[in-house]
């Protein structure tokens, strides 16, 4: 049962630059959602994908968007990067109307670095 | 706005100590789900045991038990027979009900306990 895969692993960008990360879901879920952690800290909820569209949004400006494909799977993009979005991205998914929807299962993360 | 807080920044224990982890919540929900995930060094979070806010008693899995009182809004979570395995950042969460909806929406994370089990 294959788990909720992320790439890439590590990345390093500089200020201005834009990003793209991917998920893909735990095999029989349909729901993405997005998390950053910065260091030291828990992590924030960015935004949750279902259908295609994004369903719920957390406290994050416009520079991060996401997209959601036919198969499920995820991406994230951030555009002008700035220092402060150095964290790791998570990667979580469920089953929208399933059993045991109410539980997220994570990702391995991607560590984004930003000089 | 929902919240949640571990007063417990970082705990040092030693092998085959138990070891309890504190969590406070604060939410207007009437359903909602807590939580508890273990993060390791690796970084990937892991679940570990879910418990609705219908359902207030007190379980035990193997070496974890938990005890949720919702008087208090408070989901402790204790490790029985610590082992250095053991030893990972502990975050307590919160999941809201999308309103109107069927489905559990985004979940609020406290700030983490660093646990250190020593040989």
């Amino acid at each position: 049962d294959a788990g909720v895969t992320q790439s890439p692993t590590h990345l390093i960008k500089t200020r201005g630059q834009q990003v793209t990360l991917r998920c893909s879901p735990k095999s029989g879920h349909d729901t993405v959602s997005w998390y950053q952690q910065a260091l030291g800290q828990g992590p924030q909820f960015i935004f949750q994908y279902y259908e295609e569209e994004e369903r719920q949004r957390g406290n994050f400006p416009d520079r991060f968007s996401g997209h959601q494909f036919p198969n499920y799977s995820s991406e994230l993009n951030v555009n002008a990067l700035l220092l402060g979005d150095s964290a790791l991205y998570l990667c979580a998914s469920t089953n929208y109307l399933g059993q045991s929807q109410e539980t997220q299962y994570f990702g391995p993360g991607t560590r984004l670095l930003v000089l | 706005a929902q919240k949640v807080t571990q007063a417990q920044t970082e705990i040092s224990v030693v092998e085959k100590e138990d070891v309890t982890l504190d969590c406070v919540y604060e939410t207007r929900d009437t359903t909602y789900y807590l939580f508890w995930y273990k993060q390791p060094p690796s970084g990937e979070l892991v679940f570990l045991i879910r418990r609705n806010s219908f359902d207030e008693q007190n379980e035990i899995s193997g070496r974890y038990s938990w005890n949720f009182q919702k008087s208090t809004s408070s989901f402790n979570f204790t490790i029985t027979a610590s082992q250095v395995v053991d030893s990972a950042v502990y975050f307590c969460a919160l999941s809201d009900y999308n309103a109107g909806g069927t489905s559990y929406g985004k979940l609020t994370f406290g700030q983490g306990t660093i646990l250190t089990v020593h040989p």
